[in-house]
């Protein structure tokens, strides 16, 4: 199964955009790439997936580079309320999925 | 459409008990998880399940149990606890992907967080 690697934390500024990428260099040609965040100690909520093509939603764009070995979840203008623990999984195919440490980003005043 | 609820969402449990954490969902997703998550740490698979009757184990299911007898409930068996499973629990539920390895979105309850003193 395709691991991922991301930065342990980031910091963005309110209104700014924040860049979040995400390596995953085995992944395979079926294979999703999914972004999830965890807010202070909830649920993970699901934020966008992609394949093969750049996918964009109300929440965030999906960048996934040809090659498909990385990936970059963009917000386009942070806010407070974006602070949360974002991860960043490829499906694997038998659906056995566990989710890494992720990315805290800080968004601050 | 209340999604995936779990209960109870906080237990306290002495060394030895036994207890069962509830999952169910209305939204008729046939596949259905439990993940724990330690402070710090991301989450790890104990059980899924793709359909009534089908249960297979996860990442870590030392420890646990599950059943699936309707698509709605998905319990989780936690006998003669230990301290090690002091933990936040999750459950999820997706619908099955439409196609083979196709996209699968899944849906998290609130949590339960257990500790075992």
């Amino acid at each position: 199964d395709a691991k991922t690697t991301q930065p342990t934390s980031m910091d963005c500024a309110e209104g700014r955009a924040a860049n979040l990428p995400c390596n995953h260099s085995t992944i395979s040609g079926n294979e999703y790439v999914y972004w999830y965040r965890q807010i202070h100690s909830q649920g993970p909520q699901y934020i966008i997936h992609g394949l093969k093509n750049n996918e964009t939603n109300e929440m965030a764009s999906l960048i996934i580079t040809e090659d498909r070995k990385s990936s970059t979840l963009i917000l386009p203008h942070a806010t407070l309320r974006d602070t949360a623990v974002y991860y960043c999984i490829v499906m694997p195919n038998d659906y056995k999925l566990s989710f890494g440490a992720g990315t805290t980003v800080t968004v601050r005043a | 459409n209340a999604g995936v609820t779990q209960t109870p969402k906080f237990r306290i449990l002495k060394i030895g008990q036994s207890m069962t954490l509830q999952c169910t969902q209305d939204m008729n997703h046939n596949y259905m998880y439990w993940y724990r998550q330690d402070p710090g740490m991301g989450l790890k698979l104990i059980y899924y399940s793709v359909g009534a009757g089908i249960t297979d184990k996860g990442e870590v299911p030392n420890g646990y149990n599950v059943s699936r007898s309707t698509t709605e409930d998905f319990p989780l068996r936690l006998e003669l606890a230990a301290p090690s499973q002091t933990s936040v629990y999750f459950c999820a539920s997706s619908y099955e992907p439409r196609v083979p390895f196709g996209a699968n979105v899944l849906t998290f309850g609130a949590g339960s967080r257990l500790t075992v003193l």
